[in-house]
Formats: C-alpha cells, sequence, structure tokens
C-alpha cells in the first residue's frame, strides 16, 4: 500500500489566494482526518470524517477553511482566502485500525 | 477530560541510555494509547500502541508501560541511538467509537553519540 497520500507537499502563495490541499487515504479506512501543525500549537485536530460525512469540524479556525471528502479515496481542504497565519504543514491521516498520517502539505502564506 | 498530558517537552540522552516519556490522561473512557515518532520534515509515524488490557508491550528496544490505576503510560527506548533523535507524541483515544484521538504536545528527544 502507498499509505496516505497528499499534495501538493509544498505550497507558496499570496495572502488572498484560494489554496486546496489534497488528500488520498489508504484504501479500505473508514476514517480521515485533517490536522495542522505549528511550533506553536502543536498538532491540531481541525476536522474529520467517518464514511465521508464531516462528523467533528470544531477544530475549523475559521469560515475561511472548508473540508469535503466527496468519496473513499478522495478529501480536500480548502483556504479561502489564506492569510499570513495559515502557514503551517497540514497533515491528512486515515483510519481503520490504527491512525496513519501522510507526509504533509508544508503551506507558506506571504 | 480530553487533555493528555506530556513530559518532558525535551530530553537529552546519551548513546547507549534510556530515554523515557511519560504522559498521562483524565478521561477514563480511553482505551487505546498509541505512540508515534515524527522526524523533520516527515508525517508522525506510529511507532507502538497498547490497549488496556495489558500493562506493558514491548516492540525490540521500545516498550510501552501502562497504569490504569494512575491513567499513565510511558514509553521507554532502550539502547537510544542517535537515529531515534526524532520528536515523539503520546496519544489517547476511544477505540470502541472509532473516534479522534487526543495527542500530547510532543517530547524532542536528542541522543548525543
Amino acid at each position: 500500500d502507498a499509505g496516505v497520500i497528499q499534495s501538493p507537499r509544498h505550497e507558496v502563495t499570496e495572502m488572498g489566494q484560494e489554496v486546496t490541499l489534497r488528500c488520498k487515504p489508504i484504501s479500505g479506512h473508514d476514517y480521515l482526518f485533517w490536522y495542522r501543525q505549528t511550533m506553536m500549537r502543536g498538532l491540531e485536530l481541525l476536522i474529520y470524517f467517518n464514511n465521508n460525512v464531516p462528523i467533528d469540524d470544531s477544530g475549523m479556525p475559521e469560515d475561511r477553511f472548508s473540508a469535503k471528502m466527496p468519496n473513499a479515496s478522495f478529501s480536500t481542504l480548502k483556504i479561502q482566502p489564506s492569510e499570513p497565519r495559515d502557514s503551517a504543514v497540514y497533515f491528512c491521516a486515515s483510519r481503520c485500525y490504527e491512525q496513519y498520517f501522510g507526509p504533509g502539505t508544508r503551506l507558506t502564506v506571504t | 477530560q480530553q487533555q493528555v498530558k506530556q513530559s518532558p517537552q525535551s530530553l537529552i540522552v546519551q548513546k547507549g541510555g534510556i530515554s523515557i516519556i511519560n504522559c498521562a490522561y483524565e478521561n477514563t473512557a480511553f482505551d487505546y494509547f498509541p505512540w508515534y515518532q515524527q522526524f523533520p520534515g516527515k508525517g508522525p509515524a506510529l511507532l507502538i500502541a497498547i490497549r488496556p488490557d495489558v500493562s506493558e508491550k514491548k516492540e525490540g528496544r521500545f516498550t510501552i508501560s501502562f497504569n490504569k490505576s494512575a491513567k499513565q503510560f510511558s514509553l521507554h527506548i532502550m539502547d537510544s541511538q542517535p537515529g531515534d533523535s526524532a520528536t515523539y507524541f503520546c496519544a489517547a483515544g476511544q477505540e470502541t467509537s472509532g473516534s479522534r484521538l487526543t495527542f500530547g504536545e510532543g517530547t524532542q528527544l536528542t541522543v548525543n553519540p
């Protein structure tokens, strides 16, 4: 298995632009999680899905953030408009019994 | 009640020594306790996990000790190596509900050669 796949691995964008992060979970996993990691705040859970349905989005910082999971093999996290404080590493993880993380997307908003 | 407290924040150990990282939780419903290892520029990787039906689990040089009554669990790295230098996260969750994991704040381990 290729593991959790995220794209892009690095994203540099200007403030105000829309950013879309993509995730392909491990096949057969029924839970998908989006995390954000920064030095100041550590690892934060933003939102998670079960069987493609959002279960808890209480960690989404603002309305500028949205996440979708149109099918079992794909999810997106969108930031519109992006701000410099959104700069972080964003991880996707999927879970059946054990939870596995993707390699992350390093987002820099200038 | 969802918090997981991890200590120390950073740890320096000499090669061949024992590294010990501790975690404490409050939610007695937690029944699954994994540890993750993260190298710079990489995602957290599942290292070892324990469920409360046992008090200890060992995989190679890595051992989890679990104390249900004290609501504490710890990671021991025997014969620590420079390649073990990484950030370690403990986590806790309710496996039966299949829901979210609650992560500790992380411990940055440095093993000096």
